[in-house]
């Protein structure tokens, strides 16, 4: 069974503190995805990353793909209130469905 | 373009009933896949439609079963029902572009099973 295991489980911290959150896998992925759902809705794609070493920013969100292609991690810098909400990561193998991790429920307080 | 679209977005069954949800994915794509997702669980593969065929099944029992019609739209169907199918069904069309596979979400449907 290829799992995806996502700390830390819960975050709850300060605006404008940083934070970084892990995705850490034993399997190899070809890509990996970060996503962010909030109460009632469906979780909607933040990025993808493919290649080994990869960082890509979104505005103050930074998301890095471990050099083996099996981890990957979320860095918030300072963050705010709109950032609250359940971060999932997703690993995919080739054309394959997506195992997801069990999320990181984020909590920024104001 | 229109996002992934699901009906309806809540419902109350009571044990033993039946339920069938409604998924019109993404203008141009041809994948859907649904997920169950609950509090303990996290969020879970139920199964992947490709050209109206089941590509990938998840781990669940046969009362929960799918299809696509030739528009791409997708239906799930779960069959006696249980406490325990109590969850949000979500239901994602996806792009493949090169190595990675994105998908889109719909809003979900909320079931309350009582």
């Amino acid at each position: 069974t290829q799992l995806l295991e996502q700390s830390p489980q819960f975050l709850s911290i300060q605006e404008g503190e940083n934070l970084t959150v892990y995705c850490n896998s034993s399997s190899v992925f070809s890509s990996l995805q970060w996503y962010r759902q909030e109460p009632g809705e469906g979780p909607v794609l933040l990025v993808t990353v493919v290649t080994g070493g990869e960082v890509k920013k979104l505005k103050r969100l930074t998301f890095q793909f471990g050099d083996a292609r099996k981890d990957s991690s979320l860095h918030i810098t300072a963050a705010q209130p709109g950032d609250t909400g359940l971060y999932l990561c997703a690993g995919a193998w080739g054309a394959q469905k997506l195992v997801f991790g069990q999320g990181t429920r984020l909590t920024i307080n104001p | 373009k229109a996002g992934v679209t699901q009906t309806p977005r809540y419902l109350i069954k009571t044990r033993g009933q039946q339920v069938t949800l409604s998924c019109s994915p993404i203008s141009g794509h041809r994948s859907v896949s649904w997920y169950q997702q609950t509090p303990g669980q996290g969020l879970q593969f139920l199964f992947e439609y490709f050209s109206e065929t089941q590509r990938n099944k998840g781990n669940f029992p046969g009362r929960f079963s799918g299809r696509q019609f030739s528009n791409s739209r997708s239906e799930m169907n779960v069959s006696t029902l249980e406490l325990g199918d109590s969850a949000l069904y979500l239901c994602a069309s996806s792009l493949v572009r090169g190595r990675a596979r994105e998908q889109y979400f719909g809003p979900g449907t909320r079931l309350t099973v009582t």
